[in-house]
């Protein structure tokens, strides 16, 4: 089955800790997103990567740093300085069409 | 800032009724236009795109305006399955040579028996 995985579903840390959630494709897409979602509002957009060894800063990425080592992964990691960490973290990658993007199931980080 | 206005919501109909989403759109550059649903707590899925000279998938019917900046979902035949949140999505230039989608915050629809 093609699609995109991120684990864990669930995840608690205490404050001050650094955590890093995984994102994993099997669709041979090039480009990858990281997104946020709070309560109430739309999806914000944290850092995307067009292509391996690439990234880019997206709206809101202060306090969070990724990698793309490999086409399959974008691991994102939220460190100490993200001041409100808490929130449903999505992933996703987009189609050759009309760029199109398809998600993830997400994470849900709890910081405490 | 380029946005996407949505309908406030929520919108609670019972089964069998029509009804029609709209949303806005501020860049006028935006390329590319799309529905997702989004279950309660889950990821955002891919409804439908939307096509500048309208289209249809079943019981539902997208139409894009572009001079207006203007598009809108109608949902017939209201299911109890179709309660979701309902985004409306762009894909505009965002510079250095990438696109971007920009997401409206949802309509929320409950479909009642």
């Amino acid at each position: 089955d093609g699609g995109i995985t991120q684990s864990p579903k669930y995840l608690f840390r205490k404050e001050g800790q650094n955590v890093t959630l995984s994102c994993e494709q099997n669709l041979n897409h090039d480009a990858m997103y990281w997104y946020r979602q709070d309560p109430g509002q739309g999806l914000r957009l944290i850092y995307y990567s067009q292509i391996v060894n690439d990234f880019q800063k997206g709206d809101i990425a202060e306090g969070y740093s990724v990698s793309r080592e490999k086409k399959e992964s974008f691991p994102l990691t939220v460190t100490s300085a993200q001041k409100n960490p808490t929130a449903f973290y999505l992933c996703a990658s987009r189609g050759d069409r009309r760029g199109e993007q398809y998600f993830g199931p997400g994470t849900r980080l709890t910081v405490t | 800032r380029k946005e996407v206005e949505q309908d406030p919501g929520p919108f609670n109909v019972p089964e069998g009724a029509t009804v029609a989403f709209n949303c806005t759109y501020s860049n006028s550059a935006s390329q590319s236009f799309f529905w997702y649903r989004q279950d309660c707590r889950k990821e955002p899925k891919l409804l439908m795109s939307v096509y500048s000279s309208g289209n249809e998938d079943g019981r539902f019917t997208a139409q894009l305006n572009r001079a207006s900046q203007y598009i809108s979902l109608l949902i017939r035949d209201s299911k109890l399955s179709d309660s979701a949140t309902y985004l409306c999505v762009v894909n505009g230039y965002s510079g250095a040579g990438s696109y971007q989608l920009t997401f409206g915050k949802g309509t929320k629809l409950s479909v009642i028996p």
